[in-house]
């Protein structure tokens, strides 16, 4: 079992439906990490979040450190939405930057 | 204020020769993260330098691979007689100085592919 988990592996929405992307973790962080691929393009990281809860435009990322869950939210998705994106943990104890990966969330967002 | 500048963007190579891949990091960032993307495969991370210093190299792997970030310059991720497995996108992230739980910020990517 991977440690980084990421459910819907696949989404596809209609343009203006609000998005979940969910991710579950199974050790200790100290942080975790909300980034965005596009097909062929570099990483923008979105969030980096402890605790609670982060909101950024449209954008929202909520973190429950008991339960080891994150989930990225999109309100009013827009077909420019469209991309991957990965949760990353970095490890309680572990270097700065030694993330480890989920598998990410291939989103697709129609017009 | 630049981002993260990772070049070249693409590379070729056939195997057995060398690949060098270079990252600058943004401005006032001393920190850079290596990962490395494998095809259909999720992201690695693979190092952590600091200015002269690799601080974590737990994800390089043990032969052909290393890397550096000198005093002045990018830094490098060197990888020496290329095989095919080794064609992936390479991503390098910066930080400034602080630490566990800081935000990255990622460049671009190097595609790597070998013949």
């Amino acid at each position: 079992k991977n440690e980084v988990e990421q459910s819907p592996q696949n989404l596809t929405a209609q343009e203006g439906e609000f998005i979940t992307i969910n991710c579950s973790y199974s050790v200790g962080i100290s942080a975790l990490h909300w980034l965005q691929q596009h097909p062929g393009g570099g990483i923008v990281s979105l969030f980096m979040l402890s605790s609670g809860k982060k909101k950024h435009g449209r954008l929202i990322a909520t973190i429950n450190i008991q339960e080891k869950h994150s989930s990225l939210h999109i309100t009013a998705s827009h077909p420019r939405d469209s991309a991957v994106y990965i949760c990353a943990v970095e490890r309680d104890g572990g270097s700065q930057g030694n993330l480890i990966f989920g598998k990410g969330t291939k989103l697709s967002v129609k017009p | 204020n630049a981002g993260v500048m990772q070049n070249p963007r693409h590379l070729v190579r056939r195997r057995g020769q060398e690949a060098r891949l270079r990252c600058s990091p943004m401005k006032g960032h001393s920190h850079v993260y290596w990962y490395r993307q494998l095809p259909e495969e999720g992201l690695k991370f693979m190092v952590y330098l600091q200015k002269e210093n690799i601080i974590d190299e737990s994800g390089m792997p043990k032969e052909r691979f290393s890397a550096e970030f000198p005093k002045e310059g990018p830094s490098i991720l060197r990888i020496q007689q290329v095989v095919r497995g080794d064609s992936a996108a390479y991503f390098c992230a910066s930080s400034p100085p602080g630490g566990p739980g800081g935000e990255l910020f990622f460049g671009e990517g190097s595609r790597l592919t070998v013949l």
